[in-house]
């Protein structure tokens, strides 16, 4: 696609249900990362991806969050059991490779608001 | 650990004026690193970047500096307009680690 696709954009859910959240990167884009941000703060690294793989995982908060991407391409961030703390924004980004200058530029989607009631 | 702060959380600048946003780092073996601009309900957006062979780079209304050996980069915004009023964050090498960001307010 033109951009970084993320889906629900907006998500409501009640404590201890388990969500999943939707990332499309660009065509092409081996790199694939996840972020969360809470109100008013950065974005916190959760994951990271080259093709299929997550040589990173040193982000995530705990057990009940796991990401998975298949075909090299859409990856799915899973929270079990949400607890309200996890309200954010998860936001998700991919580029052509990693840690090389050329061409590496990072992309952001729009991000999925998570409301944990 | 790796971290990257922001001298200040907020900037307020009037229309027409440069505006200079700071950010330190802590990792010295970064090598990239990045600006992006937040505006309200939207993700990040790349602005410019600077390898760290390089000391100044210039875009479009933007100039970015990165002094190595006090661990300090800047964003120079030259003739600010409403329009860039949003949050700024800079981050720093392979795991774009971001700090909290400068909101940039522009008064017309």
């Amino acid at each position: 696609g033109a951009g970084v696709s993320q889906s629900p954009s907006n998500k409501v859910t009640e404590k201890g249900k388990d969500v999943e959240l939707r990332c499309d990167p660009i065509s092409g884009h081996t790199a694939l990362y996840w972020y969360r941000q809470s109100l008013g703060q950065g974005l916190e690294f959760l994951i990271y991806f080259q093709g299929n793989s997550a040589p990173d995982k040193s982000g995530l908060p705990s057990d009940r969050f796991s990401a998975e991407r298949t075909g090299g391409s859409v990856s799915t961030l899973t929270i079990q059991r949400t607890q309200q703390e996890d309200s954010a924004v998860y936001l998700c980004a991919s580029s052509l490779g990693r840690g090389v200058y050329s061409g590496n530029t990072i992309y952001f989607g729009e991000g999925s608001w998570l409301t944990v009631v | 650990g790796e971290s990257v702060g922001l001298h200040l959380p907020t900037l307020s600048v009037q229309e027409g004026d440069n505006s200079i946003i700071n950010c330190a780092y802590s990792n010295s073996a970064s090598d990239y690193f990045i600006w992006y601009k937040q505006e309200s309900g939207k993700g990040p957006q790349f602005i410019i970047d600077i390898r760290s062979n390089m000391d100044k780079r210039q875009g479009q209304r933007v100039t970015v500096l990165l002094n190595k050996t006090v661990k300090h980069l800047s964003l120079q915004i030259a003739a600010t307009q409403p329009g860039d009023s949003a949050v700024y964050f800079c981050a720093e090498s392979q795991k774009l680690v971001f700090g909290k960001g400068t909101k940039l307010t522009v008064n017309p």
